[in-house]
């Protein structure tokens, strides 16, 4: 069966701080990756999704990158955080257009 | 800019009751309609994928059915309980992506 995992699941970082989320999927091969963000009071937002390695489409501008550098692993990055970046970040699989699959998610704050 | 809008954005009944929210979408260019449920400290867990206008699903108290024409969705619970107590979350799939709502948050109190 399919897993996935994303580490830490809390952070609380300071402002120009940089960032880098880890989310791996296990027991499934050339999945559909997204990342999502959750800020206070508002809805799920794709931030990120990618259909292959170092395939990475971008929803929207902000201070943030992905990258994937293998198959089954999604990275978020930041080099300087922002107080906006602050929110729970979940990641997600999918088989192509098939239902999507959550990871437990990341909580940061940035102070 | 596609928007998905869920009704309404919280909802408080009783043990027993019967309830049913609304997920509004924009019709043309249909492809997909999913819900899923998202309780505190979890992940959001899929409940309902429905492609078909008219489509009707159901898992235990829970149904949904889908309108494209008109472009909403309905999901109803019967009988609630008070682990339904969530946030359900509609999203339209377009592609590869989904759109998601902002959610209807359900407390359900013993």
């Amino acid at each position: 069966s399919q897993t996935i995992h994303q580490w830490p699941a809390t952070l609380v970082q300071p402002v120009g701080s940089p960032l880098s989320l880890e989310c791996t999927v296990e027991g499934t091969s050339n999945p559909n990756l997204y990342w999502y963000r959750q800020a206070a009071g508002r809805g799920l937002q794709l931030l990120f999704y990618s259909i292959g390695i170092d395939q990475i489409s971008s929803e929207v501008p902000q201070n943030l990158s992905a990258s994937r550098p293998q198959d089954r692993q999604f990275i978020l990055s930041s080099k300087k955080l922002l107080l906006s970046d602050s929110g729970f970040y979940l990641c997600a699989w999918s088989m192509r257009t098939d239902t999507q699959y959550f990871g437990p998610g990341t909580r940061l704050t940035v102070l | 800019i596609l928007n998905v809008e869920q009704s309404p954005q919280s909802l408080h009944v009783q043990e027993g009751d019967s309830t049913n929210f609304t997920c509004s979408f924009p019709s043309s260019n249909f492809y997909a309609l999913h819900w899923y449920r998202w309780e505190t400290a979890k992940s959001p867990e899929a409940l309902f994928v429905m492609t078909l206008n008219g489509d009707e699903k159901k898992k235990g108290r829970i149904s949904a059915t889908l309108n494209t024409k008109e472009g909403y969705s309905y999901l109803y619970i019967k009988g609630s309980q008070p682990e339904d107590s969530a946030t359900y979350l509609c999203a339209l799939g377009i592609g590869d992506k989904l759109i998601f709502g902002t959610g209807t948050r359900l407390q359900v109190f013993p």
